[in-house]
């Protein structure tokens, strides 16, 4: 199994700008997740799936959709991208188990926007 | 709402030493734990979690957590540090609601000296 994977792995956008990362998991997990990192604040959710076809905004949504069109596939896009959006994306994915699912992680994408 | 905090953003250890990093957490119902590991460049993985059916948990590579809920605090401990183990180190609590969401703490860089 591949796990979780995420493409791309690094990726050097300028200011408003698009783009799309693809997070890919092949466990059949109903939950999906997407994070960024920034340095001193921990992970931060941006947004989740809790099934095909679902999507809700997790703490910090703003200037970012996402898809699952698909139960194995998560989507996030930015539509025009600013500096503020240069950090770390993280995807994970998680079995059905209420609040105490072990979420799966993928190797992340640097973004950095110029 | 919930929260988590991390105590010391950076901790230093000789190899050998005894690993302490702490966290502690809010929350009005009895909360779902985890702590995750970060290894340079690499995504978060699993170290251990706490969903209620013992208070001292045991994880991978030889790290522990004891739950104790008079102090809201859920803290990492290894007794014997290997150089291995330099990494980034983060605690999370689970959300309330069943949607598998985590709430993160700011994480602790752990350096471990020869």
């Amino acid at each position: 199994n591949a796990g979780v994977t995420q493409t791309p792995k690094f990726r050097v956008l300028k200011t408003g700008q698009s783009m799309t990362l693809l997070c890919a998991q092949d466990m059949n997990h109903e939950y999906m997740y997407w994070y960024r990192q920034d340095p001193g604040m921990g992970l931060r959710l941006i947004h989740y799936s809790v099934g095909e076809g679902t999507t809700a905004k997790g703490e910090v949504p703003d200037g970012y959709n996402v898809s699952r069109l698909k139960k194995q596939n998560f989507l996030l896009g930015l539509e025009s991208a600013a500096p503020s959006q240069t950090s770390v994306y993280f995807c994970a994915s998680s079995y059905f188990m209420g609040q105490g699912g072990e979420q799966y992680f993928g190797p992340g994408t640097r973004l950095t926007v110029t | 709402a919930q929260s988590v905090t991390q105590l010391g953003s950076h901790v230093s250890v000789s190899e050998g030493a005894l690993v302490l990093l702490r966290c502690n957490y809010s929350s009005s119902v009895p909360p779902y734990l985890f702590w995750y590991v970060q290894y340079p460049n690499q995504g978060l993985q699993l170290l251990l979690k706490y969903t209620s059916a013992a208070t001292l948990v045991k994880g991978i590579n030889g790290f522990e957590a004891e739950f104790k809920k008079s102090e809201t605090s859920f803290h990492l401990t290894k007794p014997s540090a290997h150089m291995s183990d330099a990494a980034e180190y983060f605690c999370a609590v689970s959300d309330k609601s069943n949607t598998g969401k985590l709430i993160f703490g700011q994480g602790t860089t752990l350096q471990v000296k020869p």
